[in-house]
Parts: C-alpha cells; sequence; structure tokens
C-alpha cells in the first residue's frame, strides 16, 4: 500500500537553530512531493514542492526541502528557526499515475522555543 | 480572489440531523477533495471530483455524499449525523500539483 510517513510527532527546537522535519514515503513511480504548514485553527498552506529537476527546492518562509530518490525521503529544513515557525507541518504524495488522490503523513507539531 | 471557501464555520447538529457543507473555489480547478481532520490521524479523504459531474469515493466515504454540479462548487452532505462525524473539515482543490485549501468547518454532532 501506498503511504507517507513523517516518523516524528513532534520536533522541539530552539530559535535561531536549524530545523529538519523528516518525511518518507512508499510510492511507486515519480511521484510530486509537497509540504503544507498548519497554524492553530486555520487550513493548510502550501509551502512547497517537488515535481523534477534540482533536488533542493526552496519554498516559502525561508523553508527547503531535499528530495532523495534513493531513500525516498523528503525532509523540510530551514537554517534557522524562527518562533513564529511553530505549527503543525504536513508532508503529502500525489502519485503520477492512475490517481489524482493525495496522500497525507500524519503532521509534525514543530515547537520553536525562545 | 478568494482562493477557496468554505461554509459555514461552525456547526453543532444533534444526532441523526442533515446538513450540507458547502466549497467554492475561484481559481477554474478541476479536482477538487472533501478531508477530514481528527487529532493523530492527519487528513483522511472523503470524496474527491476530477471534474463537473464527476465525483469518487476516498478513504472514508461512508455516511457522507457529494455533488458538483458546477465546476467551482463542491458540496458534501450528511445525511444522518453521527458523533461519529464530529471533525474538521477540509476542501481543496488543484490543478493535479500543489492544492489550495480551505479554512475549514468544524462540526460537532451531539
Amino acid at each position: 500500500a501506498q503511504s507517507v510517513a513523517q516518523p516524528e510527532d513532534q520536533v522541539n527546537v530552539a530559535e535561531g537553530n536549524p530545523l529538519t522535519v523528516k518525511c518518507t514515503y512508499s510510492v511507486s513511480g515519480n511521484p510530486y512531493l509537497f509540504w503544507y504548514v498548519q497554524y492553530p485553527n486555520r487550513g493548510l498552506q502550501f509551502l512547497l514542492k517537488y515535481i523534477t529537476g534540482d533536488n533542493l527546492v526552496k519554498g516559502s518562509y525561508g523553508f527547503e526541502a531535499e528530495f532523495n530518490k534513493s531513500q525516498t525521503s523528503f525532509h523540510l529544513k530551514k537554517p534557522s528557526a524562527l518562533v513564529s515557525d511553530s505549527a503543525l507541518y504536513f508532508c503529502a504524495v500525489r502519485p503520477t499515475s492512475g490517481t489524482y488522490k493525495y496522500i497525507f503523513g500524519t503532521g509534525t507539531r514543530l515547537k520553536v522555543l525562545a | 480572489n478568494a482562493g477557496v471557501t468554505q461554509t459555514p464555520k461552525f456547526r453543532v447538529l444533534k444526532t441523526g440531523q442533515s446538513m450540507t457543507l458547502l466549497c467554492a473555489q475561484d481559481m477554474n480547478h478541476e479536482y477538487m477533495y472533501w478531508y477530514r481532520q481528527d487529532p493523530g490521524m492527519g487528513l483522511r479523504l472523503i470524496h474527491y471530483s476530477v471534474g463537473e459531474g464527476t465525483t469518487a469515493k476516498g478513504e472514508v466515504p461512508d455516511g457522507y455524499n457529494v455533488s458538483r454540479l458546477k465546476k467551482q462548487n463542491f458540496l458534501l452532505g450528511l445525511e444522518s449525523a453521527a458523533p461519529s462525524q464530529t471533525s474538521v473539515y477540509f476542501c481543496a482543490s488543484s490543478e493535479a500539483r500543489e492544492q489550495y485549501f480551505g479554512p475549514g468547518t468544524r462540526l460537532t454532532v451531539t
């Protein structure tokens, strides 16, 4: 079965330190990969995507993600965390054949400590 | 350009009552989706549509029906609400790449 795993329910990081939120997937072919952020009582907001090309993609608010095909991973990163980055982050995958459905991870809560 | 809007924002129902949630998008997207979000379970797909007049079942379709009579609107119906349908409901639209989400509807069934 196709799946997306976010192995950490919560990640704590000190303000100013680099952050990583992990995502691995089990989807056949060359799927599209996405990161979304959700602030309290809000909908999900698109952060960045990997479709094809460079393995390092840059997105909104200084976030970037690294696609690793051999490890089937798409980890979210930021060089210097801000307290305002504290939120719930979702990784999502869309297979590129046979379906228009997206597969979401269960989310990782990022807490940036001042 | 409002993006994706959802109506209503909050609703409390009694068991057995029915209601319809409305999702509207102004981006001319072909694909629309209804999800529910429950603590610790991420987003689960209820139904989706790949174009006007089409609908398909997602992961958790039981107890819900949908209609896409107009391209810009996607309606989610609960025929006979149950406490297990207490959740936050999100609508999303896309053109097969990133999805755009609405602000959500918080539904409580007592």
